[in-house]
């Protein structure tokens, strides 16, 4: 069972809609991470909290939005997307920077179709 | 500029046999490299990793290659099982920066029975 929970799994919207994709782990990891993953490609990263703190946005629309509550959640705020944007949505935590360890530990993921 | 490049694309291996991935990095200052493995329908999970300070490490059927100054590193899976079949992904980064890891394009490895 992985240890990053991700909700919801299935997700569909309308351009016009506004939802959000929750995330959250109880591994006391410092450093929270956001990737967008399209079929067959490898997991692209959007945004990267460390501390609580916004600290990479890897030039992603703002469309999307993140919010770290603390340091258990992540949620990643959806408004006004577009049919491309439909992917696989991963939360991944990693124990933080400074730490000797470079494993990210991802969720199951929320599977997103924007009609 | 792609800095780890992954081969091949797809692998079709019998039960039985050895299933070997190759990635080949640019980035000198990366010190961690992970093997990831997937599902379809789950996230990624950590299958094994190795740093450059050793050449190979092995757990259980999975074994990492590593070659500094190639700057490549390989993935052998031997006794190939059908519940082996997923896509691997490799990835460099540095250690104490997992979030700017660079992941390879990925390999869909299909183990026939």
């Amino acid at each position: 069972d992985t240890e990053v929970t991700q909700t919801p799994k299935h997700l569909v919207m309308g351009m016009t809609n506004k939802k959000s994709l929750k995330c959250e782990q109880h591994m006391g990891h410092r450093a929270m991470y956001w990737y967008k993953q399209k079929a067959k490609k490898p997991p692209e990263l959007m945004f990267v909290y460390s501390y609580e703190k916004l600290s990479i946005n890897e030039s992603v629309p703002s469309r999307f939005s993140p919010e770290c509550p603390n340091s258990s959640l992540l949620n990643l705020h959806l408004h006004a997307l577009q049919p491309e944007d439909s992917a696989l949505y991963l939360c991944a935590s990693s124990p933080g920077p400074g730490t000797n360890t470079g494993e990210l530990f991802f969720g199951e993921g929320s599977r997103l179709t924007v009609l | 500029q792609q800095q780890v490049k992954q081969s091949p694309q797809s692998l079709i291996v019998q039960k039985g046999g050895i299933s070997i991935i190759n990635c080949a990095y640019e980035n000198t200052a990366f010190d961690y490299f992970p093997w990831y493995q997937q599902f379809p329908g789950k996230g990624p999970a950590l299958l094994i990793a190795i740093r450059p300070d050793v050449s190979e490490k092995k757990e259980g059927r999975f074994t990492i290659s590593f070659n500094k100054s190639a700057k490549q590193f390989s993935l052998h899976i031997m006794d190939s099982q059908p519940g082996d079949s997923a896509t691997y992904f490799c990835a460099a980064s540095r250690d104490t920066n997992a979030g700017k890891s660079t992941f390879g394009d990925g390999t869909t490895l299909t183990v026939k029975p």
